[in-house]
């Protein structure tokens, strides 16, 4: 079984709308990682969340951290083209920082 | 001030072969961590590696897999006698400290397709 779920596995939005991705962990959450990755390439860190209650933003993006729930929501406001692409939460459990199945994000025009 | 660099980004081995990629972590790194990405898939772990040191080999086979990290040159995942289904992208992540607290760095991938 998986020890982050990521919900939902993928996603087509209408661009200008909003959309949220959330992050489940089995564990308790230390610190959580958004990353994005576009098709055939690497990943660029999005954000890094570590306190309960914390949330950030940059851009149109927001990521909010629940501790208490071990949980972790990806929030996009007024989706673009430029947005799609594959969104992944990491988290570390001991040694490994380990990823969730990523949420496939398309917008269309 | 270099990212993480991999090469090669594209490797093309036929069944039997060995696979031999590479990643220079961000200078001044000592941690290595290796994942495989299969089609339509998120990453699964395979290994973190500290300087010539295996911490966490856990998400590795086996069988045919190894990985290195000496005190000097890249970072090493090798595959021996490759088949079909190791066709995958590989990606390595360093961090200059174990990544609790900090953020991994990410290199672009190799892309190993097995023929």
């Amino acid at each position: 079984s998986q020890e982050l779920e990521q919900s939902p596995q993928s996603l087509i939005v209408q661009e200008g709308k909003n959309l949220t991705i959330n992050c489940t962990s089995s564990k308790t959450l230390y610190g959580l990682y958004w990353y994005k990755q576009k098709y055939g390439e690497g990943l660029i860190f999005l954000m890094m969340l570590q306190k309960g209650g914390e949330e950030k933003s940059h851009e149109k993006i927001t990521a909010k951290l629940d501790e208490k729930k071990q949980q972790s929501s990806l929030h996009i406001t007024a989706s673009q083209p430029s947005h799609a692409g594959i969104y992944l939460c990491g988290a570390e459990y001991g040694n490994k920082l380990v990823f969730g199945a990523g949420t496939i994000l398309r917008v269309k025009s | 001030n270099a990212g993480v660099m991999q090469n090669p980004r594209h490797l093309v081995r036929r069944r039997g072969q060995e696979a031999r990629l590479r990643c220079s972590p961000v200078k001044g790194h000592s941690h290595v961590y290796w994942y495989r990405q299969l089609p339509e898939e998120g990453l699964k772990f395979m290994v973190y590696l500290q300087k010539e040191n295996i911490i966490d080999e856990s998400g590795m086979p086996k069988e045919r897999f190894s990985a290195e990290f000496p005190k000097e040159g890249p970072s090493i995942l090798r595959i021996q006698q490759v088949v079909r289904g190791d066709s995958a992208a590989y990606f390595c992540a360093s961090s200059p400290r174990s990544a609790f607290y900090t953020e991994a760095f990410f290199g672009q991938g190799t892309r190993l397709t097995v023929v």
